[in-house]
């Protein structure tokens, strides 16, 4: 059974461009969780999507935005980039909502220059 | 505030020995308690998840307790191996009204050398 797949896997940008992240779940996941991890703050929770509606947000800009499509899989975009948001984004999925076990994707580290 | 306080920030142990990581948190109302292991450079697995009724769950020759009155809970590692090296998480899920929030802890740094 396939894990979860991000891409890129690297990523480079400048300040004021956007970007799109991907992530595919494991099959037959229907829930995705996006987070942001950095050295300084540690891992911090972006969102999470259950069956294509986003059910939870952590606390970051309206910039961070996501989606989830009918075949779970899921995007996350982030707008007007500024340096702050060179990062490690992970994306874990499991079955359902709630408190189940989540498997994580290896990552997109995204650099803003 | 929700906090999750982690320690030791880093450990070094000889390979076959013991060791406990701490979290303490101040999350309210209580959901759920979660250990994650992040090996350098890929995502983190998910090695417990403890809800309140819940105080010892075990994985293989990691054990979490969880004691909710005290707001704490401990990862005790048995008889410890190199591909044990690794940061360990600690995850707080604090319920409400149809949503959680999480608070994560800063992760305790684990090296264990032969």
């Amino acid at each position: 059974k396939a894990g979860v797949t991000q891409t890129p896997r690297y990523l480079i940008k400048t300040r004021g461009q956007q970007v799109t992240l991907s992530c595919s779940p494991i099959s037959g996941h229907r829930s995705v969780s996006w987070y942001q991890q950095t050295p300084g703050q540690g891992l911090q929770f972006l969102f999470e999507y259950f069956s294509e509606t986003q059910r939870n947000k952590g606390n970051f800009p309206g910039r961070f935005s996501g989606r989830q499509f009918s075949n779970s899989r899921s995007e996350m975009n982030v707008s007007t980039l500024e340096l702050g948001d060179s990062a490690l984004y992970l994306c874990a999925s499991s079955l359902d909502d709630g408190p189940s076990i989540q498997y994580f994707g290896a990552g997109t580290r995204l650099s803003v220059l | 505030k929700n906090q999750v306080e982690q320690s030791p920030q880093s450990l070094i142990i000889l390979e076959g020995k013991n060791c406990t990581l701490q979290c303490n948190y101040t999350v309210s109302p209580f959901s759920n308690l979660r250990w994650y292991k992040q090996d350098t450079g890929r995502g983190p697995v998910s090695l417990t998840i403890m809800t309140f009724s819940e105080n010892t769950k075990s994985n293989g020759r990691y054990t979490a307790t969880l004691d909710a009155d005290t707001k704490q809970s401990s990862l005790h590692i048995t008889a410890s191996q190199l591909s044990d090296s690794a940061s360990y998480i600690c995850v707080v899920s604090a319920a409400g009204a149809g949503s959680y929030q999480l608070t994560f802890g800063k992760g305790t740094k684990l090296s264990v050398i032969p």
